[in-house]
């Protein structure tokens, strides 16, 4: 099973900022890597997928990058709506699929 | 547009079997390019894939789970299914069903929640 390892766990962030969250996977998943998005009371929203690419609908401040093992998600000018947790996950090899335990984004 | 809405018991009692069904709307499972999931979050917790299945039956399981899981298609209701056996109180989550390509879940259900408790 591949582990999926993100940091930080908390992210104390202001409005505007420059954010960028971490992925390590414990072993390559090419660029088979997604990452989400959950709001309290919510169901996750995908952001990316294929470690880049953002599907429809998907603000261009959010940005994908990496391969093999080591991936980022920024957000390149926070929102308040930005608020969440985010998740990534690898589908390169499963089942099954993993899913990282998260990072949280909260206000300063 | 494509929506999925889960149903189910709410409170399962420990050793009982809990089912719960995704109803798919804005496409037809039959011979759909899609793999359709189910992904559970104990409370607190992060995200905990359980399995896909595939059009024709094929499916995939969480090898942590994969005992206890059994999934299954109705075409003819255009919903699918999940039956978790022997449940503990570690079963209790909010469990979502999705839609998406190989391995990306790309559109997610509500959730519905379920407690397991006697």
């Amino acid at each position: 099973e591949i582990v999926m390892t993100q940091s930080p766990a908390t992210l104390s962030v202001s409005l505007g900022d420059r954010v960028t969250l971490s992925c390590r996977a414990s072993q390559s998943v090419d660029s088979n890597l997604a990452w989400y998005q959950q709001k309290p009371g919510q169901a996750p929203r995908l952001l990316i997928y294929g470690a880049s690419t953002r599907p429809t609908g998907i603000p261009t401040r959010f940005s994908g990058r990496g391969s093999v093992t080591e991936f980022t998600l920024t957000i390149s000018s926070l929102q308040s709506e930005d608020f969440a947790v985010y998740y990534c996950q690898q589908y390169n090899s499963w089942p099954p699929l993993t899913f990282g335990q998260g990072t949280k984004v909260e206000m300063k | 547009r494509v929506r999925l809405q889960e149903s189910g018991p709410g409170l399962v009692k420990p050793s009982e079997t809990l089912s719960l069904t995704c109803v798919v709307s804005g496409d037809s499972i039959s011979g759909s390019p899609y793999y359709w999931d189910w992904i559970r979050q104990s409370p607190g917790k992060g995200l905990e894939w359980i399995g896909s299945i595939f059009h024709g039956g094929s499916t995939y399981s969480n090898p942590s789970l994969k005992s206890r899981v059994k999934m299954s298609l109705d075409t003819s209701t255009n919903h699918f299914s999940l039956n978790l056996t022997s449940v503990t109180a570690a079963d209790t989550a909010v469990y979502y069903c999705a839609r998406g390509p190989r391995g990306i879940i790309s559109i997610w259900g509500l959730g519905t929640s379920v407690i397991v408790s006697s």
